[in-house]
């Protein structure tokens, strides 16, 4: 069965700091990878997205995230971390055959101190 | 703008109780999910449906029923409320391809 991981269940930086979210998947081939935010309260918006191709993928919001086959990796990036930026993180993947169904991290809490 | 519209952002009802979760997207979409959202636990499928009248179990079904009756609604429902399905729950749909989820605002649902 596929999972995802997400390590950090908590990380803490300053604003204006770099930011990079780990997730690592297990599945037999090559998911489809996503990043979703969550602010508190909400439903979740996508923020990118990698089906195949450049392994660089640029998201909404300043965000990106670089797709690492060989360490079966997707993880999120930001240069410059905003206070609006804190937030709950969570990476899917969706299998490219059959079901469809979206499978989630359990999510990583980011906060952003002044 | 596409939606994923939850009936109510806020509940509370009683232990027994039935109790119906409402969801409806505006975008055609084929597949449509219901999950809960548990502190520490991320997100899990409580049910799925691909079409009309068709559903599969998630996860965690146990304590839960669906129904699909038309494309656009996806409706969650809880046979007697007990207060460990106090929970935060969303639903979510996408097109058949395998496409991105969209979500709703999710229901925050108090038993007590």
């Amino acid at each position: 069965a596929q999972s995802v991981t997400q390590p950090d269940i908590h990380i803490t930086v300053s604003e204006g700091a770099s930011l990079e979210l780990r997730c690592n998947y297990s599945y037999g081939a090559t998911p489809y990878l996503f990043w979703y935010v969550q602010s508190p309260g909400q439903g979740l918006q996508l923020l990118l997205k990698y089906f195949s191709g450049d392994t660089l993928v640029q998201g909404i919001k300043g965000f990106e995230a670089e797709f690492k086959r060989s360490q079966s990796s997707f993880n999120l990036r930001k240069p410059s971390v905003h206070w609006s930026d804190a937030a709950e993180y969570f990476c899917a993947v969706v299998p490219s055959r059959g079901s469809y169904i979206p499978t989630f991290g359990r999510g990583t809490s980011l906060i952003v101190h002044p | 703008d596409v939606k994923v519209t939850q009936s109510s952002r806020y509940l509370v009802k009683r232990t027994g109780e039935k109790v119906f979760l409402e969801c409806v997207q505006d975008m055609d979409h084929e597949n449509m999910f219901w999950y809960r959202q548990d502190p520490g636990l991320g997100l899990r499928l409580i049910y799925f449906s691909y079409d009309v009248k068709m559903k599969e179990k998630g996860d965690i079904p146990e304590g839960y029923s669906v129904s699909r009756e038309k494309k656009e609604r996806f409706s969650l429902i809880l046979e007697s409320a007990s207060t460990n399905q106090t929970s935060m729950y969303l639903c979510a749909s996408s097109y058949q391809g395998g496409t991105e989820a969209f979500f709703g605002q999710g229901t925050r649902l108090t038993v007590v």
